[in-house]
């Protein structure tokens, strides 16, 4: 049973370049969430995506975007890197229509802005 | 303001010394409380899905419960492999997000 993919691994970007993440969610699972996790603190919530909407935003600028594709896969972009977008930013699938339900996350993309 | 906070911070403990990793939370309706385990610079690995005050789960060395408060994570007997950190989030109603709390990094020694 394949879990959660992320791809890529590492990333380093130039501050005010633009970024693309992509993450393809456990076999199954139709909703994806993105977090972004700074050093030494728990994940924050970037948004969720179900049925191809986005369902729900957490508070983050409207720098960061995002994408769910007719396979379940989605994409995160982010404009115009500012330093502070340094972080581990993770996707976690789910199933969408069944509350509560545990979120499985992938392993992380490696953002650094420099 | 929905709030998780994970105490202690860092814990060290002896191979087979037994602890408990405390996790409170102050939310307006909760739907869910889960406990993760990350490794260092690894996504967060599912654990336990609690729901209501009273609720228990164990697998393997841990052990998680509920009350209308606050969750703890019992650790009976940990392993060197068992050192990482723990993270506690919940599902609070209407909404479908997680908030995490920052974490207990548990180390184990030999």
């Amino acid at each position: 049973d394949a879990g959660v993919t992320q791809s890529p691994t590492h990333l380093i970007k130039t501050r005010g370049q633009q970024v693309t993440l992509r993450c393809s969610p456990k076999s199954g699972h139709d909703t994806v969430s993105w977090y972004q996790q700074a050093l030494g603190q728990g994940p924050q919530f970037i948004f969720q995506y179900y049925e191809e909407e986005e369902r729900q935003r957490g508070n983050f600028p409207d720098r960061f975007s995002g994408h769910q594709f007719p396979n379940y896969s989605s994409e995160l972009n982010v404009n115009a890197l500012l330093l502070g977008d340094s972080a581990l930013y993770l996707c976690a699938s789910s199933l969408g229509d069944r509350y509560p339900y545990a979120q499985y996350f992938g392993p992380g993309t490696r953002l650094t802005v420099t | 303001e929905d709030q998780v906070t994970q105490s202690p911070e860092a814990l060290r403990l002896q191979e087979g010394e037994s602890s408990s990793l405390n996790c409170s939370y102050t939310v307006s309706g909760l739907r869910g409380l889960f406990w993760y385990r990350q490794d260092p610079g690894k996504g967060p690995e599912f654990l336990f899905t609690l729901y209501s005050a009273g609720e228990e789960k164990e697998k393997e060395r841990l052990k998680a419960t509920l009350t209308k408060k606050e969750s703890f994570l019992h650790i009976t007997a940990p392993k060197p492999e068992d050192s990482a950190t723990y993270l506690c989030a919940v599902q609070t109603e209407g909404t479908d997000k997680l908030i995490f709390g920052t974490g207990t990094r548990l180390q184990v020694f030999p």
